[in-house]
């Protein structure tokens, strides 16, 4: 069966920084985009940031609102893809989910809370 | 960034009942519309793609119609196991987005 399971977050002030990561399991990772979805609390859903595979280059893509800020990354032989956030900000408190799939985001984990907060 | 607008924002329904749900598109994004499900405390789950598409596994009471600019979602007999927020989303150019979701409480 396919697994996500997000790790990492926290509680951090804001400008710093936090990486989140999210192991994959039960499917081809290599051969998956994987992406990473946000909701902050009792609001709703908003894509965060894209990476696509090795023969596409691991081309990125980013939100506006986190554009500079955030980075995504994989590494194929770990089956793990992470997430950069620095220079958090407050309106970034939000859980932050891994997702991926074929027909749309078919495959998503528990998440993962992240809290920005002085 | 195409804003995807759905209504109503929240509905009061009763087991048994027939649901519907809309979406608007600020652009046409052809039918590249998916439906997600997302229960209390959980993550969300695909449930329409492709505005019409029944994702594996998905009970046949649910489905997804439309294409262009708008799209509409049904639930045909309403479960208790399906009170929910349910969100469409574009695909048809990036950034995909969401809408704001629409609530289904019980009478």
């Amino acid at each position: 069966a396919v697994q996500l399971v997000e790790s990492g977050g926290g509680l951090v002030q804001p400008k710093e920084s936090l990486k989140i990561s999210c192991a994959a399991s039960g499917f081809t990772f290599s051969n998956a985009a994987m992406y990473w979805v946000r909701q902050a609390p009792g609001k709703g859903l908003e894509w965060v940031a894209r990476i696509r595979t090795k023969p596409n280059n691991y081309a990125t893509y980013y939100a506006d609102s986190v554009k500079g800020r955030f980075t995504i990354s994989r590494d194929d032989s770990k089956s793990m893809v992470y997430l950069q956030m620095d220079n958090l900000k407050t309106e970034d408190t939000a859980m932050y989910y891994c997702t991926a799939g074929a027909a749309g985001f078919d495959y998503w984990g528990q998440g993962v809370m992240v809290t920005v907060s002085s | 960034d195409i804003v995807m607008t759905q209504s109503p924002t929240s509905m009061s329904i009763s087991v048994g009942d027939r649901v519907t749900m809309n979406c608007k598109a600020s652009q046409n994004v052809g039918s590249n519309v998916d439906w997600y499900q997302q229960k209390t405390g959980q993550s969300p789950k695909l449930l329409i793609y492709k505005a019409s598409n029944r994702y594996t596994g998905v009970p046949d009471r649910f489905t997804g119609s439309g294409s262009g600019t708008d799209f509409t979602f049904t639930i045909s007999n309403m479960q208790a196991e399906d009170l929910a927020v349910y969100y469409c989303m574009q695909s048809n150019s990036y950034p995909p987005t969401f809408g704001g979701g629409t609530k289904l409480e019980l009478k």
